[in-house]
């Protein structure tokens, strides 16, 4: 079945840090990728939708210039969390839609500690 | 805008109990409907999906019906097992186009935990 690669799985840094997570999908073209931020023992909450070769369209109370979003290819979106600071720490999970198609292919989520 | 309530959990059963958690929705238009499952420390995977009324989604014994009158899409598997131990989101999709087509909106998740 489709597969979505998200890569760090784990990733722990020092507060000020910009850090980078990339989503890909590995057999299927992307023409929509999805952030979603998952804080313990809660739900998914949609950040933003990254439409391929266009802006992402962030949703309500996102920052833009905090969530940094680029989807320059059909397969793959990377989310930038920059001057990332203790709150910021979360469990991040992208998705993946091929054009026009459900349901959503999920990567296997980033676990953002920062210290 | 779209909602999907799930019942309270955590819920805790013995294995080859019956599982039923309920799931409505409020929506505009006529959504698809998703139940995925999360592993600890996972992302999330498709269990099954309905995308009109009356449709009943199935897989790996889990079953759920798509139910206009109600709004309702409630989950349920005859005999759990201890692998079932997991937290399940009812999930629906909008499909009424703009840049955020297909987006879904979760459910708050239900934990379920199976004792053998």
């Amino acid at each position: 079945g489709a597969v979505v690669s998200q890569h760090p799985s784990w990733v722990i840094c020092k507060s000020g840090t910009s850090v980078k997570i990339e989503c890909r999908s590995l057999d299927f073209q992307a023409t929509t990728m999805f952030w979603y931020r998952q804080f313990p023992k809660q739900s998914l909450m949609l950040m933003a939708t990254s439409n391929e070769g266009s802006k992402a369209t962030y949703e309500q109370g996102v920052e833009k210039d905090k969530f940094l979003i680029n989807h320059a290819s059909l397969t793959l979106s990377t989310l930038t969390v920059t001057s990332a600071h203790p709150e910021d720490s979360s469990f991040y999970i992208c998705s993946a839609r091929n054009r026009g198609r459900q349901p959503q292919h999920f990567g296997d989520g980033t676990r953002l500690s920062i210290l | 805008g779209d909602s999907v309530t799930q019942m309270e959990g955590p819920v805790t059963l013995s294995e080859e109990a019956f599982l039923t958690i309920n799931c409505t929705y409020t929506a505009t238009g006529y959504p698809s409907l998703f139940w995925y499952v999360q592993y600890p420390g996972e992302g999330l995977q498709l269990l099954l999906k309905a995308t009109k009324a009356d449709d009943k989604g199935s897989n790996k014994g889990f079953e759920a019906t798509y139910r206009k009158e109600t709004t309702s899409f409630h989950l349920e598997k005859g005999s759990v097992q201890v692998s079932d131990s997991a937290v399940y989101f009812c999930a629906l999709s909008d499909l009424t186009g703009g840049t955020s087509y297909g987006k879904l909106t979760f459910g708050q998740g239900t934990i379920l935990t199976v004792h053998p």
